[in-house]
């Protein structure tokens, strides 16, 4: 069965620095994978996707990922976090583009003045 | 419309209670689907409709648990007898379905938030 793990329940930055939130996937093949963002009393707004193209994949507010098939995993990056892009992060898989899509635990993401 | 409709917003049901929540996706789009989004995690998968039939309800937790599309675009999810276990947030999706799917990711709403007392 699909499944998703995200490394980190919770992430602070300082504004500025760095993001990086871990996303690994088991599946038996390459999947179509997802970054959504949640922000609070919102529904899930699409980040970015991975459909078997480029392995780097580039996504709305500066938020890109790579797809690494040896490591099974789609992290999302950006280099320089906003206070804006505090909010839930959730990665998701989908074995096929017929099946249902897999959501991973999330990560909440603080970013700190 | 320009985005994915639910509604109620905020449902407070009292534990026993039916209710009855509803999704209206975006005109033409073809697959929907109800995740059910418990506080602190990440959405659960409940059920699956391609216009009216109702592929995948494997997601559903209990027989308490009814969605329908009857004519292929407003879908409803219906609990019935509601319990405390059954606070959420339900979330729809809606997406072109088929083939085009996963091109395009899934357009949520912003959810009904249910509280049973």
């Amino acid at each position: 069965a699909q499944s998703v793990t995200q490394l980190g329940s919770h992430v602070s930055v300082s504004e500025g620095a760095l993001v990086l939130l871990r996303c690994n996937y088991s599946s038996s093949v390459p999947p179509y994978l997802f970054w959504y963002v949640q922000y609070p009393n919102q529904g899930l707004q699409l980040l970015l996707k991975y459909t078997s193209a480029a392995t780097l994949v580039k996504g709305i507010n500066g938020f890109e990922a790579e797809f690494k098939k040896s490591e099974t995993s789609f992290h999302l990056t950006k280099p320089s976090a906003h206070m804006s892009d505090a909010a839930e992060y959730f990665c998701a898989v989908q074995k096929t583009s017929y099946d249902k899509v897999i959501f991973g635990p999330g990560t909440s993401l603080s970013v700190i003045p | 419309g320009a985005g994915v409709s639910q509604s109620p917003r905020y449902k407070v049901a009292k534990r026993g209670q039916d209710v009855a929540l509803r999704c209206d996706p975006i005109s033409g789009h073809v697959s929907l689907f109800w995740y059910q989004q418990a506080l602190g995690q990440g959405p659960e998968f409940l059920t699956y409709f391609q216009n009216e039939a109702q592929l995948d309800k494997s997601g559903l937790p209990s027989d308490r648990f009814f969605a329908e599309r009857p004519e292929g675009s407003v879908s409803t999810l219906k609990i019935q007898r509601t319990q405390q276990e059954d606070s959420a947030v339900y979330l729809c999706a809606s997406s072109l379905g088929g083939s085009q799917g996963a091109n395009y990711g899934y357009t949520f709403g912003s959810g009904t938030r249910l509280t049973v007392v």
